[in-house]
């Protein structure tokens, strides 16, 4: 199976700042990478969907980008409703599907 | 907009099995798989296994093989996730999320706790 991982698995900032998470797959997977957030007690919410596009409804200020193994999520000014957990996953695959460990957002 | 709306929260006892529902409201139900995953407290998520309602396919992680069986039902909308021979290590938040760009949307999570 494809393995997932992600940095940082934790990560401190300020309202405003920008903030990169990195995923890197065990074997390259072309753009078939999604990302999401989760917030305590919620499921999580599509955010990016194959590398870089962005699912409707959600801020312009995420983007995704990459390719084969390394991808990342960017936020480009952090808002307070931003911290959450974020998680990749590929979709390589129908089935199995792996997600990252996760980076959890925290304020500074 | 399609919406996935699952069944309530379960307290079940080791060794017995768990049937958690799955049901799809607002779009067609076999245009997409059904993805089930679980998260444990504090943990991420774990891939469990999937369906795919039109063809009637259905796969599952090696990890649960023998004791999970997902089904789908079209003419209600609904798939289904039993998982038997329950252990405290299965306590947690089951998800089911359609395929298709990406998981969206997801349930809102059925808590299933085992403890005797």
């Amino acid at each position: 199976d494809i393995q997932m991982t992600q940095s940082p698995s934790s990560l401190s900032a300020s309202v405003g700042d920008r903030v990169t998470i990195t995923c890197r797959a065990s074997q390259g997977i072309k753009s078939f990478l999604n990302w999401y957030q989760q917030k305590p007690g919620k499921a999580p919410r599509l955010l990016i969907y194959a590398a870089s596009s962005l699912q409707t409804g959600v801020s312009s200020r995420f983007s995704g980008s990459g390719s084969g193994t390394d991808f990342t999520l960017t936020i480009s000014s952090l808002q307070p409703e931003d911290f959450a957990t974020y998680y990749c996953q590929h979709s390589y695959s129908i089935f199995p599907i792996t997600f990252g460990q996760g980076t959890r957002l925290d304020i500074k | 907009q399609v919406q996935l709306v699952q069944s309530g929260a379960e307290v079940k006892e080791p060794g017995s099995s768990v049937k958690v529902f799955c049901r799809a409201s607002g779009g067609a139900f076999n245009s997409f798989s059904i993805t089930w995953v679980r998260q444990a407290p504090g943990q991420g998520f774990e891939w469990m296994g999937g369906v795919i309602p039109m063809f009637g396919t259905t796969k599952y992680a090696q990890k649960f093989q023998g004791r999970i069986t997902i089904t789908a039902d079209e003419s209600t909308s609904t798939a289904y996730m039993e998982l038997s021979s329950l252990k405290s290590e299965d306590t947690a938040t089951y998800y089911c999320a359609s395929d298709g760009a990406g998981l969206d949307p997801w349930g809102q999570g059925t808590l299933v706790t085992v403890s005797s």
